[in-house]
């Protein structure tokens, strides 16, 4: 079993609508939790933190449950910018300093 | 330019041959990361430099892997006998001790492995 497994995807959404990411977790000791944005061909980049209480930026909303392991990411009025690969990420008890990637989720964002 | 930088963009070679990256981290960033990505799959952690002291491995990194930081500043990730299955992109991070773990991370725009 994978360490962060998220929905396979592909997600196509028209402008404007709200889409959802889960990722699920299997250590339970895992500490700090992401949401990085990669584009095609493109290194990831910070998109988010996710915190226990939930925390919002602009469109996009996390959420975290510690007692499901599950992580979540919507974004709201989707932009054709918004068209990427999103990648949950972990970082695990005894290795606070790497970070463990889903595989990601790609979304495409139709005009 | 201030962002990660590595060399080469891309690299072919032959199968059984050894090839050599390059990563020079920002300039003030302490700790340096390389991680790699297949087709289709998240990145997955290698090694990690605190200065110039490797502080991890991954099990990933196989005796035919050996990565430095000799002074602290820019970093070499080596392969010898190189294996199809070495086929990747091959991503370099850094970001500053002082800051919080996956925050802050500055990664390279990578260089892309082709074994044939």
């Amino acid at each position: 079993r994978k360490e962060v497994e998220q929905d396979p995807g592909p997600f196509n959404v028209p402008e404007g609508a709200t889409v959802a990411f889960n990722c699920t977790y299997s250590n339970s000791a895992s500490q700090s939790f992401f949401w990085y944005r990669q584009d095609c061909r493109k290194e990831p980049k910070l998109l988010m933190s996710v915190y226990s209480s939930g925390n919002e930026d602009g469109r996009f909303t996390a959420q975290l449950n510690r007692a499901s392991q599950y992580i979540s990411l919507l974004i709201r009025d989707s932009k054709l910018s918004d068209s990427a690969t999103y990648l949950c990420v972990v970082t695990l008890s005894g290795s606070a300093r790497q970070l463990t990637f889903g595989s990601g989720t790609q979304l495409t964002v139709l005009p | 330019d201030t962002g990660v930088s590595q060399d080469p963009r891309h690299k072919i070679t032959k199968r059984g041959q050894n090839v050599t990256f390059r990563c020079d981290p920002i300039s003030e960033h302490n700790r340096l990361y390389w991680y790699r990505q297949t087709l289709g799959q998240g990145p997955e952690f290698l090694t990690y430099f605190q200065n110039e002291a490797q502080l991890e491995k991954s099990r990933l990194l196989s005796d035919r892997f050996s990565a430095e930081r000799p002074k602290g500043s820019f970093s070499t990730l080596e392969i010898q006998r190189t294996e199809q299955g070495d086929s990747a992109m091959y991503l370099c991070a850094s970001s500053l001790r002082q800051v919080g773990v996956g925050l802050g991370y500055t990664f390279g725009s990578g260089t892309r492995l082709t074994v044939v």
